[in-house]
């Protein structure tokens, strides 16, 4: 059964720094693509990062990018979220989730078909 | 980036209504659109992708429809389990981006 286990979440001060872990298993971690999705209180799901399956491939939230970086170590199965400049509004739950293919004639369709449990965020001081 | 707007914000239902939820996007995003729910406390699932393709194991009484920058989710007989919060997600082009979600409570 694919599994995957975020860790890392914290009380952090504005300005502060982080870093999340995603553990996985259960599935071949090194020809996967991956996300990493958050949620603030009360709010609803923001898409945040995606990193290919050899890292060649990155894309970043523009409310992140710059601050955040979105690393993988396939030997590890483990895929990573550095958050830096934390802001008060990055107090999130943060979810990574595997970004699954299904062909189709011409295209592949996508969708996040795996997801951990999340872990949370707290930017306040 | 593409905006998802997403309607209703919240509705109420009973054990056996149908349900319509809808999602509008401001850019034609061909059928790149899947829906997702979520329970308290719980992590997203996904229940249709490419706008009507049922994950494996979601019940047949989930639907989807729709093309280009209209789509619907469709409910046909709503069960206690499906008491939740429900999420459209454009995978179209990066970012992307979910629309605000719609819950559906008693």
């Amino acid at each position: 059964e694919a599994q995957l286990v975020e860790s890392g979440g914290d009380l952090v001060q504005p300005g502060g720094s982080l870093r999340l872990s995603c553990t996985v298993s259960g599935f071949t971690f090194s020809s996967s693509d991956m996300t990493w999705v958050r949620q603030a209180p009360g709010r609803g799901l923001e898409w945040v990062s995606y990193i290919s399956s050899s890292s060649s491939v990155i894309y970043y939230a523009d409310s992140v990018k710059g601050r955040f970086t979105i690393t993988r170590d396939n030997a590890k199965k483990s895929l990573y979220l550095e958050l830096n400049s934390l802001r008060a509004e990055d107090t999130a739950v943060y979810y990574c989730a595997r970004r699954q293919g299904s062909p189709a004639p011409g295209y592949i369709y996508y969708y996040l078909d795996v997801w951990g449990e999340g872990t949370t965020v707290t930017v306040s001081s | 980036a593409i905006q998802m707007t997403q309607s209703p914000s919240s509705l109420s239902a009973s054990v056996g209504d149908r349900v319509t939820i809808t999602c509008r996007a401001s850019q034609d995003i061909r059928n790149d659109l899947g829906w997702y729910q979520q329970k308290p406390g719980k992590a997203p699932k996904v229940l249709i992708y490419a706008t009507s393709n049922l994950h494996s194991g979601v019940p047949s009484r989930f639907s989807g429809s729709g093309s280009g920058t209209d789509f619907t989710l469709t409910i046909t007989s709503l069960q206690p389990e499906d008491f939740a919060t429900y999420y459209c997600l454009q995978d179209y082009d990066y970012p992307w981006t979910f629309g605000q979600g719609t819950r559906v409570e008693f």
